[in-house]
C-alpha cells in the first residue's frame, strides 16, 4: 500500500531561524495536502497541491510539489512562536469514490523564544 | 468553512464495555467520513472509510467486529468501540470532505480513556 515518509520527526529552532520538513510517498500522488496540528487539537487543513512542480505561498510558509508527484516540501521563513505544532503531509489516492488520504509521520516544531 | 463535531470529547470506560462516538457534519452533506486513530505523538492512521447507506470499508488489520461503524445518514457517522481494552486507549478523530472538495475537514477528536 501507499506510504508517506516525513522527515524530520522533530525539529528545534530559535525564534526568526527557518524551518522546513519534506514528504516523500512510495507511489505517485494526485494530490498532498499539508495540515498543522497545536498540542491538543486536531488537524487542520494548510493547503493543496496538486500541479507537477507547484509551488504555493501563504505568507511565511511555502509549499513545493515535486516534478514526480511524489514529494513535497513545506518552508517556514523566521519562525515565530504561533508556529509551534506538527505538521503531517498527507498523500491522496482514489480509491473508487473516497478520497482517502495516507499521512505522513509529521514533524513536530518546537520555536525556542 | 465547513464544520464537523465529534461527541463526546473526552470519555473514560470500563475494560469490557462499548462507547460509541458520533461524528457529523453540521453545515455540509458528507456521503464518506473517514476514522483515524492517533496515538500519541504518532501520526493519524486510518482505521476505515465509513459510506452513507453501505458498509464501511476498513483498513488491513481493523477489526470490523470491534470497531463498528455505521453512516446511516449524509451528516453523522458513528464508531463504536465494542468490548473495550486498556489498548484501545487513545484519540479518535473523524474527518469529512465536502462533496466538491478535497480538503479533509477534521472532527475535534475523542479522547479515550480504558481503565
Amino acid at each position: 500500500g501507499q506510504q508517506v515518509m516525513q522527515i524530520p520527526q522533530y525539529q528545534h529552532v530559535q525564534e526568526g531561524e527557518d524551518f522546513t520538513t519534506y514528504c516523500n510517498s512510495s507511489t505517485t500522488l494526485s494530490n498532498i495536502q499539508w495540515y498543522k496540528q497545536r498540542p491538543g487539537g486536531h488537524p487542520v487543513f494548510l493547503i493543496q497541491l496538486v500541479k507537477s512542480g507547484e509551488v504555493k505561498k501563504q505568507k511565511r510558509l511555502t509549499f513545493q510539489f515535486g516534478e514526480a508527484k511524489k514529494n513535497s516540501s513545506l518552508h517556514i521563513t523566521a519562525t515565530q512562536t504561533t508556529d509551534v505544532g506538527t505538521y503531517f503531509c498527507a498523500g491522496q489516492e482514489m480509491r473508487g469514490s473516497a478520497r482517502q488520504l495516507t499521512f505522513g509521520s509529521g514533524t513536530q516544531l518546537t520555536v525556542l523564544p | 468553512g465547513a464544520v464537523v463535531s465529534q461527541h463526546p470529547s473526552r470519555v473514560i470506560c470500563k475494560s469490557g464495555t462499548s462507547v460509541k462516538i458520533e461524528c457529523r457534519s453540521l453545515d455540509f452533506q458528507a456521503t464518506t467520513m473517514f476514522w483515524y486513530r492517533q496515538f500519541p505523538k504518532q501520526s493519524l492512521m486510518l482505521m476505515a472509510t465509513s459510506n452513507e447507506g453501505s458498509k464501511a470499508t476498513y483498513e488491513q488489520g481493523v477489526e470490523k467486529d470491534k470497531f463498528l461503524i455505521n453512516h446511516a445518514s449524509l451528516t453523522l457517522s458513528t464508531l463504536t468501540v465494542t468490548s473495550a481494552h486498556p489498548e484501545d486507549s487513545s484519540f479518535y478523530i473523524c474527518s469529512a470532505n465536502p462533496v466538491s472538495s478535497y480538503e479533509q475537514y477534521f472532527g475535534p477528536g475523542t479522547r479515550l480513556t480504558v481503565t
